[in-house]
């Protein structure tokens, strides 16, 4: 069965300091990891996905994450936060093996940055 | 670029009324999912279609239902509503002939918002 944790239910941070959002996963199979973002009464936006090609993944706005298999963790970072990243973060996991596109999704990081 | 469309964005209803959304994917994409998100709570899967037909089902009660139609859009019907029912509905799409559903690359609308008095 597939799940993730996410370690944090909120971060704050300052604005121009790093930001780490914390996820753990559990996979049966070789999974497909993802974060997406939902900013207030938005739908969910894709920041970034690791599928087995490299493990230090780019994503969009700055984000990156890094998968390490023996960590089972997926955490996400960005050097320098800006005001615009304030959202509720998830970490998804899919099962890599299915074709049905079934994600599981984590309980959420709510990202507050102050000014 | 043309995103998933979701209709109604907000809806309000009595307990034991009916309720139906809809959802428009981007076009040519071949699979539709809908998502249900309770206050404060991570998305759950509730049933997704593929070229028409059922593909997957979650936790969707069986006073919910859903079909995809010939244009691809969707409806999630539900029925005597209750006041847990309130909550965000997300309709997400993917093109399933490219692999992107197996790579989790899914595209959510903004939602649709129910609320159940």
């Amino acid at each position: 069965a597939q799940s993730v944790t996410q370690l944090d239910s909120h971060v704050s941070v300052s604005e121009g300091t790093p930001v780490l959002l914390r996820c753990n996963y559990s996979s049966s199979y070789s999974p497909s990891l993802f974060w997406y973002v939902q900013h207030p009464n938005k739908g969910l936006q894709l920041l970034l996905k690791y599928t087995s090609a490299a493990t230090l993944v780019k994503g969009i706005n700055g984000f990156e994450a890094e998968f390490k298999k023996s960590e089972t963790s997926f955490h996400l970072t960005k050097p320098s936060a800006h005001m615009s990243d304030a959202a509720e973060y998830f970490c998804v996991v899919s099962d890599r093996g299915s074709t049905l596109g079934r994600l599981y999704f984590g309980r959420g990081t709510q990202l507050t940055v102050w000014p | 670029a043309a995103g998933v469309i979701q209709s109604p964005r907000h809806l309000i209803k009595e307990k034991r009324e009916t309720a139906t959304l809809k959802c428009y994917p981007i076009p040519r994409h071949d699979t539709v999912y809908w998502y249900q998100q309770g206050p404060g709570q991570d998305p759950q899967f509730l049933i997704s279609f593929y070229e028409k037909m059922q593909s997957d089902k979650g936790s969707i009660p069986d006073r919910f239902s859903a079909q995809q139609f010939s244009d691809y859009h969707s409806e999630l019907n539900m029925s005597s509503l209750e006041l847990g029912d309130s909550a965000l509905y997300f309709c997400a799409s993917s093109n399933t002939e490219r692999g992107a559903a197996s790579a989790g690359e899914l595209f959510f609308g903004e939602g649709s918002r129910l609320t159940v008095l």
